[in-house]
């Protein structure tokens, strides 16, 4: 099972500040099977970036999704009061089949 | 829009089984995605629980798979879960949730269920 680990555990910024958000994997992952999903108390996840970079249908351009070996990084360029909330990267793994989720990152207004 | 509601007991006894529903509305069961179950303890990360296709072939989480049984009924455009000798550490929210249309990512989610395993 490949791990992720999401840092920072706690990110405080204000609005109108650059997020900066990291999610390393334990072993090689292709790219094809990263995602990142926000999540607002008492809400379900929102998928927000599939296959590392592309962002999913309605997503702001402000969200953008980068990969670099087994590391990947979620950016918020300029952060919107609605964009403070657990943010989870995940990746797929085929064999055996299956999904797995990094402890997310919550990003909280300073 | 594909939409999924969950349905259920909300509160099971220690040892007994935990069953819910999902039901898929805005279309088709059969259309040839994933079928997948999502957990997340109060105040914990998320916990993929298994996936099943429209023709019945499902996939399990390793650390689940001797407790969890997914099925579904493209009849009723329906597919569950079951999980057997639940314990309170398998209190939780229950999402059901469809595969993304690019796939390698869950792009659909119902609003979530919590059940609670208490006596």
């Amino acid at each position: 099972e490949i791990v992720l680990t999401q840092s920072p555990g706690t990110l405080s910024l204000s609005p109108g500040e650059r997020a900066t958000l990291s999610c390393r994997a334990g072993q090689s992952v292709n790219s094809r099977d990263l995602a990142w999903y926000q999540q607002k108390p008492g809400q379900a996840p929102r998928l927000l970036i599939y296959g590392a970079s592309n962002r999913a249908t309605g997503i702001p351009d402000r969200f953008s999704g980068s990969a670099s070996g087994t590391d990947f990084t979620l950016t918020i360029s300029r952060l919107e009061p609605e964009d403070f909330a657990v943010y989870s990267c995940q990746q797929y793994d085929s064999s055996p089949p299956g999904y797995t989720f990094g402890q997310g990152t919550k990003l909280e207004i300073k | 829009q594909v939409q999924l509601q969950e349905s259920g007991p909300r509160l099971v006894k220690p040892s007994e089984t935990l069953s819910l529903t999902c039901a898929v509305s805005g279309g088709s069961i059969s259309s040839g995605n994933w079928w997948t179950w999502v957990r997340q303890p109060p105040g914990k990360g998320l916990e993929w629980i298994g996936e099943i296709y429209h023709s019945g072939s499902p996939n399990y989480n390793p650390s689940l798979k001797s407790r969890v049984t997914i099925s579904v009924d493209t009849s009723k455009n329906q597919f569950f879960l079951k999980l057997t000798s639940v314990t309170a550490a398998d209190t939780a929210v229950y999402y059901c949730a469809r595969e993304g249309t690019h796939g390698y990512s869950i792009g659909y989610w119902g609003q979530g269920i919590l059940v609670a395993v208490s006596s």
